[in-house]
């Protein structure tokens, strides 16, 4: 089991760039989930797919960050532009669903925007 | 929405002692309390949960208690290690259809050689 992948684990840029994190499931896992972790606000829910369809996105925090999932084995968490304020650590999630399930997590990717 | 408190919020402890970690939650319908443990430059990893039709669950060193009455459910872990160090979240939940956890602040937990 190769377990959820994230790319980058690390990006630096600067401010009013265009930045696309990535995710990579475990194969077989129906819901996808996007968190970010800060020390000020623990870690918050973005967004989540159910069967590639975004269900809940009520977390994501202005236009200015949009999530796609094209098919079950991807999904990208765009922010265009960036600010400094969204330096973090994103996470993906994933979970076979079907009644609340354990959710598996990726290692982050660490953003930082200068 | 669930309201999730932890407490402590660190915890140091010699090696070899028992720790507790307990969490509290708001919303009555809950009936799902997992706990997560998160390294660091790691992604938070489930280490043990829990139903409501369940009181106490146990996986050798580690067993979660819920008080369903009370709304909290806690951590222990016993013979503490080295390894047990990191930052542990409770994430109380509904399995109402909709698949959202949301994560108390963390729990720091050094273990002392």
């Amino acid at each position: 089991d190769a377990g959820v992948i994230q790319s980058p684990r690390h990006e630096v840029t600067e401010m009013g760039q265009e930045v696309t994190l990535r995710c990579k499931p475990i194969s077989g896992h129906d819901y996808l989930f996007w968190y970010r972790q800060t020390m000020m606000r623990g870690l918050e829910l973005l967004i989540y797919f159910n069967n590639n369809v975004p269900i809940d996105d009520s977390g994501m925090p202005e236009d200015r960050f949009s999530a796609k999932m094209p098919n079950a084995s991807f999904s990208t968490l765009k922010i265009q532009p960036s600010e400094p304020r969204d330096s973090a650590v994103y996470f993906c999630a994933s979970s076979p669903g079907q009644v609340v399930q354990p959710q598996h997590f990726g290692d982050g990717t660490r953003l930082s925007i200068l | 929405g669930e309201n999730v408190e932890q407490h402590p919020s660190t915890l140091s402890v010699q090696e070899g002692d028992s720790a507790v970690i307990k969490c509290t939650y708001s919303d009555s319908a809950s009936n799902y309390f997992p706990w997560y443990k998160q390294e660091l430059g790691k992604g938070p990893q489930l280490i043990i949960d829990i139903r409501s039709n369940v009181g106490e669950k146990k996986d050798q060193r580690i067993a979660v208690t819920l008080n369903k009455t009370a709304k909290h459910f806690s951590l222990h872990i016993t013979e503490t290690q080295p390894e047990d160090s990191a930052v542990y979240f409770c994430a109380p939940t509904w399995s109402s259809g909709s698949e959202k956890l949301v994560f108390g602040k963390g729990t720091k937990l050094t273990v002392n050689p």
